[in-house]
């Protein structure tokens, strides 16, 4: 079973859709999660960390449930520049500086 | 924003050459790391480093692969004899309260 394991994609929206997307994840040692964003043959960048009380930042809203081992990211109102691959990443250290284990990622994709 | 730098950003060498990937991680962190990107595939852990030694390898860090401090700002990537399996995006991370991670080093064996 992998680790982290998220549905690819990809996902195709309209401009202003609203798009959720899920990742659960084995290890229930693991400690922090975060989602990741990834462009095109570049570095992932952090877009947030995710607690189990839920987090929002601005149009994105992200959720862990830690008894089923599911973490989710919604997207309200999608703009074309959102177009990337999200990662959800579990951290398995005792702190923040633990190694990252990631998902495969899911590509979104917003048209005009 | 405080930025992990790497070099080169693409390296092409021949099968069973030696190649060095380069990265100065931010200076007031203590943690690093390397981690590899096939193309088409996920982002996986590779090494971690703290103290000037090896914290923690994966299965992928076998005997070809090391990781150097050798100033104290640089923080290397070796691999010994280059396979067609190792083309890969490398990134290479530090740490504090979260990972920063480098633009990447594109290795392409051939």
């Amino acid at each position: 079973r992998k680790e982290v394991e998220q549905d690819p994609g990809p996902f195709n929206v309209p401009e202003g859709a609203t798009v959720a997307f899920n990742c659960t994840y084995s290890n229930s040692a693991s400690q922090s999660f975060f989602w990741y964003r990834q462009d095109c043959r570049k570095e992932p960048k952090l877009l947030m960390s995710v607690y189990s009380s839920g987090n929002e930042d601005g149009r994105f809203t992200a959720q862990l449930n830690r008894a089923s081992q599911y973490i989710s990211l919604l997207i309200r109102d999608s703009k074309l520049s959102d177009s990337a691959t999200y990662l959800c990443v579990a951290n398995t250290g005792s702190s923040n500086t633990g190694k990252l284990i990631f998902g495969q990622g899911t590509t979104l994709q917003v048209k005009p | 924003e405080p930025e992990v730098t790497q070099t080169p950003s693409h390296q092409v060498t021949q099968m069973g050459q030696e190649v060095i990937l380069r990265c100065v991680p931010i200076s007031n962190h203590l943690y690093f790391y390397w981690y590899r990107q096939i193309l088409g595939q996920k982002v996986e852990f590779l090494v971690s480093f703290y103290n000037n030694e090896i914290s923690e390898k994966s299965e992928i860090f076998d005997d070809q692969f090391s990781v150097e401090r050798p100033d104290g700002s640089n923080f290397t990537l070796k691999i010994r004899s280059t396979k067609l399996e190792d083309s890969a995006m490398y990134f290479c991370a530090s740490s504090e309260a979260r990972s920063f991670f480098g633009q990447g080093t594109r290795l392409t064996v051939v």
